[in-house]
């Protein structure tokens, strides 16, 4: 069955540096989306992308945070200057289409930023 | 803005027990999934509900939309130790595609 990959499964990283998280998702899929979860926390919506563009964004993406899909089967988060606050498991999910189709998840990338 | 509430945070059971969970959002939903989530892995897509009073299964669990779309509970019949997990509502918050959480509902079946 496909599946949505994510690498790295954990990165470690100092605060201020760049951290690039990749993603491929379901190659039929139109839509991408990257996810949060704080430790002990709520899973949060950070950005959804439909035809090379953000579609809807929370207030958490702010402007340290990009996302691109650089060829035809990536799909990457950028965070610009990782803050302490950064540090959190960051999911990719990709559907087919918006409405009656659900959200495919990948299994994380561990983001601990000391 | 939209929340959901999962209950209870917690449940233990014993292996064959039956058990139920339950998801109520603050607004009217217009789609409801339920994922499960091993601990510090991604989600797993069980089911997704839109209907109003739809119900759906798969295996040994079973989802229901309640007719208010406000309201989803998962029941399992059975348990058995595959079934632990942590179970997460997620709701769809106005046909975008664009999910929200509940605060999961972690699960422990003892042999």
């Amino acid at each position: 069955e496909p599946e949505v990959t994510q690498t790295p499964s954990h990165q470690v990283t100092q605060m201020g540096q760049e951290v690039i998280l990749r993603c491929v998702p379901i190659s039929n899929h139109l839509y991408f989306y990257w996810y949060r979860q704080i430790l002990g926390q709520k899973v949060e919506f950070l950005v959804s992308f439909y035809n090379n563009e953000i579609s809807e964004k929370s207030e958490i993406f702010d402007d340290q945070f990009s996302v691109e899909r650089p060829d035809g089967s990536n799909f990457t988060l950028k965070i610009r200057s990782t803050k302490l606050e950064d540090s959190a498991m960051y999911f990719c999910a990709s559907s087919q289409g918006w409405d009656n189709s659900p959200l495919h998840f990948g299994n994380g990338t561990r983001l601990t930023v000391t | 803005s939209q929340e959901l509430e999962q209950s209870p945070q917690s449940l233990i059971v014993q292996e064959g027990k039956n058990l139920t969970i339950n998801c109520t959002s603050s607004k009217t939903l217009y789609g409801l999934y339920w994922y499960k989530q091993k601990y510090g892995e991604g989600l797993i897509f069980l089911m997704m509900l839109q209907k109003g009073g739809e119900e759906k299964s798969h295996e040994k669990i079973t989802a229901k939309l309640d007719e208010k779309k406000q309201q989803s509970s998962l029941h399992i019949t059975a348990s058995q130790p595959s079934h632990a997990g942590i179970y997460l509502c997620g709701a769809d918050t106005g046909n975008t595609g664009k999910l929200i959480f509940g605060q999961g509902t972690t699960l422990q079946v003892k042999p």
